[in-house]
Order: structure tokens, then sequence, then C-alpha cells
């Protein structure tokens, strides 16, 4: 079975110090992996995937995520974090290796940023 | 142009009653989802539909029946509700790689 844990429910940063959030996932295969983000009261937004290509994965407003399989992690980093980085952030695993099937959520790791 | 959309946003009724969420979208896929995201913030899977025909059905109670008109649109009804199905209820649907959520309905149920 496939599943995600992330290891913080909860990060503060300040302004323009680095954010790392950690993900470890279990998987029988080599997996799909993706990091979400829901800023309060709105939708998800697909911060960046992992589809079996470059181990380092580049995705929207700064953020990157590494694969390694040997630690069966996929970290999410950014150098600096800005005031609306402060969100829910989610790490996420493909049931089966494709995004179009089902998606096993992590509990999701709330990032606050201070000024 | 909303690439996935939902109606209502907020959605409060009494226990009892029967409702339903709709879900549209403009993006061409043939999967759409249905998820459950409770007071923690955690989000599960429903409901999956490709091309109108459901493929994932996960312990849901059969008090939620989803229904696909066509390819574009996943409706949500929830008969008899009960106050544990107070949560937000996301619509998503997906490209190969890649899944597009809706903006949500909270539902509460009184």
């Amino acid at each position: 079975a496939q599943s995600v844990t992330q290891l913080d429910s909860h990060v503060s940063v300040s302004e323009g110090t680095p954010v790392l959030l950690r993900c470890n996932y279990s998987s029988s295969y080599s997996p799909s992996l993706f990091w979400y983000v829901q800023h309060p009261n709105k939708g998800l937004q697909l911060l960046l995937k992992y589809t079996s290509a470059a181990t380092l994965v580049k995705g929207i407003n700064g953020f990157e995520a590494e694969f390694k399989k040997s630690e069966t992690s996929f970290h999410l980093t950014k150098p600096s974090a800005h005031m609306s980085d402060a969100a829910e952030y989610f790490c996420v695993v493909g049931v089966g290796g494709d995004s179009w099937g089902k998606l096993q959520f992590g509990a999701g790791t709330q990032v606050v940023v201070t000024p | 142009d909303t690439a996935v959309s939902q109606t209502p946003k907020y959605l409060v009724t009494q226990m009892g009653n029967d409702k339903s969420i709709k879900c549209e979208q403009n993006l061409g896929h043939d999967t759409m989802y249905w998820y459950k995201q409770d007071s923690k913030k955690f989000l599960k899977i429903m409901f999956s539909y490709n091309n109108k025909e459901l493929i994932i059905n996960e312990t849901v109670p059969n008090r939620f029946s989803p229904k696909s008109p066509d390819k574009a649109h996943l409706n949500l009804h929830i008969n008899s509700l009960e106050l544990g199905d107070s949560a937000v209820y996301f619509c998503a649907s997906s490209s190969a790689y890649e899944q597009y959520f809706g903006p949500g309905t909270r539902l509460t149920v009184t």
C-alpha cells in the first residue's frame, strides 16, 4: 500500500529564511509524488510533481523538492520564505503510479510566516 | 475562466435533509473526483468517475450518491444528512499527471 507521512504538523519560519517541509513515503513500486498547497479558505493548487524523471523537481513560486529513494523522502524546500507562503501544504502519493488514479494525502503541514 | 467550479460554495442545512453539490470542469478531462476534507484538514477520496463510469468508490455511506450526466459534470447527492457529514467537499478533475481542484463546498449540518 502507498502512504505518505508528513513529519511536521506545524512549521513556523521568519520571512526571508529557508523553508523545509518533510515528507516520507511508502510505496511498493516507483511512486508518483506531489506537493499541493492550500491557502486559507481556498482550493488546492499543485506546487510540483515527481513522476520518475529528474529527482530534483522545481515547482511554482520558488519551491522545489528532491526525491530520495534511499531515504524514501520527498522533502519540499524554498530558499526564502515570503508572507504569501503561509498556507497548508500536503504531500501526496499517487496510488497506482498515475495521478489519474487515487491520491493518498498526507496529514498536512501548516506553515506560518512571521515578519 | 474557472477550470473546476463547484456550487454552492457554502451549504448550511439541518440533519435529515437531502442536498446536492454540483461540479463542472471545462478542461476536457475524462476523470473527475470527489474528496472530503474534515475539520483537521485531512483529505480523503470518496469517488472517481472516468468518462461517466464509476471507477473508485471508497468506503462511503450509501447515503452519498455521485452522478455524472456527462464527462464535464460530477454531482454529489447526500441523503439524510448527519452531523458528521459537516466538512469541505472538493471536486477535482485530472489529465495524465495532474489533478485540478475546485474551490470547495463547505457543508455545515446543524
